[in-house]
C-alpha cells in the first residue's frame, strides 16, 4: 500500500515563526505536491516537485517555499507565519506521468 | 484557467437511496477526471479515475461518468449507506506535471 505521511496532525504556531511541514512517501514517486484546503475554497496547489531539487510554483505560492533534497521527502516552509496561513495542509505524491495522487492525512496548522 | 464546480455543497439522504453527485468544469481539454472521498479531518482517498477517452468507470456501488463536450461528470452511488457519509471531491487533470484542479466538494450525509 502507498503510504504518505506528514510530520504532524495538528500544529499551533505564533505569528512570525518559521514553520516546517514535512511529507514523506514510500512508493518511489517522482511527483510530490503541497496543497492547502480552506472552507469554500477547496484544495489549492501551493508548490509541486517533479524530481529531487526541482520545484514549481502552484496557484498560491506567496509566503511559502519548499525543499526536496531526497526523493521521498518534500518539505513546505512558512518563512514567517501569518494568521492567514491558518489552514489544513495536505501533501500528495504520484508517479511521473500518472494523475492518480495519493494523499497524506493532513496537518491542521493554526497561527495565532 | 480551469474552474471546477460541485453542486450542491451539501446533501442529506436516507439510507438505501440512490444518489448522484455533480461536477462541472469549464475547459473540456482535460486528460482525466477523478473522484475522491474525504472523511472529516482526514486526507483524500481516490475513488475513481476516468480517462478522457472513457465515458465511465465503476467500482462496487460507485459509477462515475464523464461527458467532456458538456463539461460534466457525475458520481452515482447506489443503495447509499451511513458509511458513505463524507465529502466527495472531483478533480480535473490537465496538462503539465499531472496537476489537478479540484472542486470545492459535496458534503454527503446518509441517515440510518
Amino acid at each position: 500500500d502507498v503510504k504518505v505521511t506528514q510530520s504532524s496532525r495538528y500544529l499551533v504556531k505564533r505569528t512570525g515563526e518559521k514553520v516546517f511541514l514535512e511529507c514523506v512517501q514510500d512508493m518511489d514517486h517522482e511527483n510530490m505536491f503541497w496543497y492547502r484546503q480552506d472552507p469554500g475554497l477547496g484544495l489549492r496547489l501551493i508548490y509541486f516537485s517533479y524530481d529531487v531539487k526541482m520545484k514549481e510554483k502552484g496557484d498560491i505560492p506567496e509566503g511559502y517555499s519548499v525543499s526536496r533534497e531526497k526523493k521521498e521527502r518534500f518539505s513546505l516552509i512558512l518563512e514567517s507565519a501569518s494568521t492567514n496561513q491558518t489552514s489544513m495542509y495536505l501533501c500528495a505524491s504520484s508517479f511521473r506521468g500518472d494523475y492518480e495522487q495519493y494523499f497524506g492525512p493532513g496537518t491542521r496548522l493554526t497561527v495565532t | 484557467k480551469q474552474e471546477v464546480t460541485q453542486i450542491p455543497a451539501a446533501l442529506s439522504v436516507p439510507e438505501g437511496e440512490n444518489l448522484v453527485l455533480n461536477c462541472s468544469f469549464t475547459d473540456s481539454a482535460i486528460y482525466n477526471l477523478q473522484w475522491f472521498r474525504q472523511d472529516p479531518g482526514k486526507g483524500l482517498t481516490s475513488l475513481l479515475l476516468i480517462q478522457s477517452s472513457q465515458r465511465e468507470q465503476t467500482s462496487g456501488r460507485l459509477n462515475a461518468s464523464l461527458d467532456k463536450s458538456s463539461g460534466r461528470s457525475t458520481l452515482y452511488i447506489a443503495a447509499s449507506q451511513p458509511g458513505d457519509s463524507a465529502t466527495y471531491l472531483c478533480a480535473s487533470g490537465g496538462t503539465g506535471f499531472q496537476k489537478l484542479v479540484f472542486g470545492t466538494g459535496t458534503r454527503l450525509l446518509v441517515s440510518p
